[in-house]
């Protein structure tokens, strides 16, 4: 089947824009999880849902992130106000529920801040 | 906090073995897990151990756990140019997942 999508592949913004990334998890996958990877850099954990909750938003940057989900389906991850250290590759996982720690991972979208 | 290691760089010749290092902080972690990424591709789960054990195999891939200086390997048999990627190790208690800054392993002829 169909794995996990990301849209857009690549985002390039000017500092100050606001930009809306987008997750499609793969069906029946209850658990979605949101991650960062900037240059050289490992993968920064951002936020997990289960379902459509979000018990834990401490793993978020700054204020500017959000994220939201529509049930158990598309995600969206939004930055407001971008800045060029926001520059990365934002990776976004899903998994049958929490307790299988099998994570499938998208594409991932680039995103640059000029 | 919590806090992932590894070497940056790993270079082997095409059909010997490598051996990823990775080291770990977190005592508590439920599981410890490896992760291929290619290029322009999405990270790929390769194997992953519980804490309680010591040793994993999965054809040529195993995995040793040294929970007593929290020190975790891969071990890649008969290395091959389709194995040059690079490999991220994460530590995981409940929901929080940790990864490292990932090894480039390339493979020479």
């Amino acid at each position: 089947g169909a794995g996990v999508s990301q849209s857009p592949s690549n985002k390039v913004t000017e500092k100050g824009k606001d930009v809306e990334l987008r997750c499609d998890p793969i069906s029946g996958h209850t658990a979605l999880y949101w991650y960062r990877q900037r240059l050289g850099q490992g993968l920064e954990f951002l936020i997990y849902f289960q379902g459509n909750s979000a018990p834990d938003k401490s793993g978020l940057p700054s204020d500017r992130f959000s994220a939201e989900r529509t049930g158990e389906s598309v995600s969206t991850l939004t930055i407001q106000r971008t800045q060029q250290e926001d520059s990365a590759v934002y990776l976004c996982a899903s998994s049958l529920s929490l307790e299988d720690y099998e994570q499938y991972f998208g594409p991932g979208t680039r995103l640059t801040v000029t | 906090g919590e806090d992932v290691e590894q070497s940056l760089f790993l270079s082997v010749r095409e059909g010997d073995s490598s051996v990823i290092n990775c080291t770990y902080t977190d005592s508590s972690s439920t599981y410890l897990y490896w992760y291929k990424q290619e290029p322009g591709a999405g990270l790929q789960l390769l194997t992953y151990i519980f804490s309680n054990m010591d040793m994993k195999q999965d054809q040529r891939l195993t995995v040793l756990l040294n929970k007593k200086d929290k020190h975790l390997s891969l071990r890649i048999a008969d290395t091959q140019t389709g194995d040059s990627a690079i490999y991220f190790c994460a530590e995981v208690n409940g929901q929080n997942f940790v990864f490292g800054p990932g090894t480039r392993l390339s493979v020479l002829p």
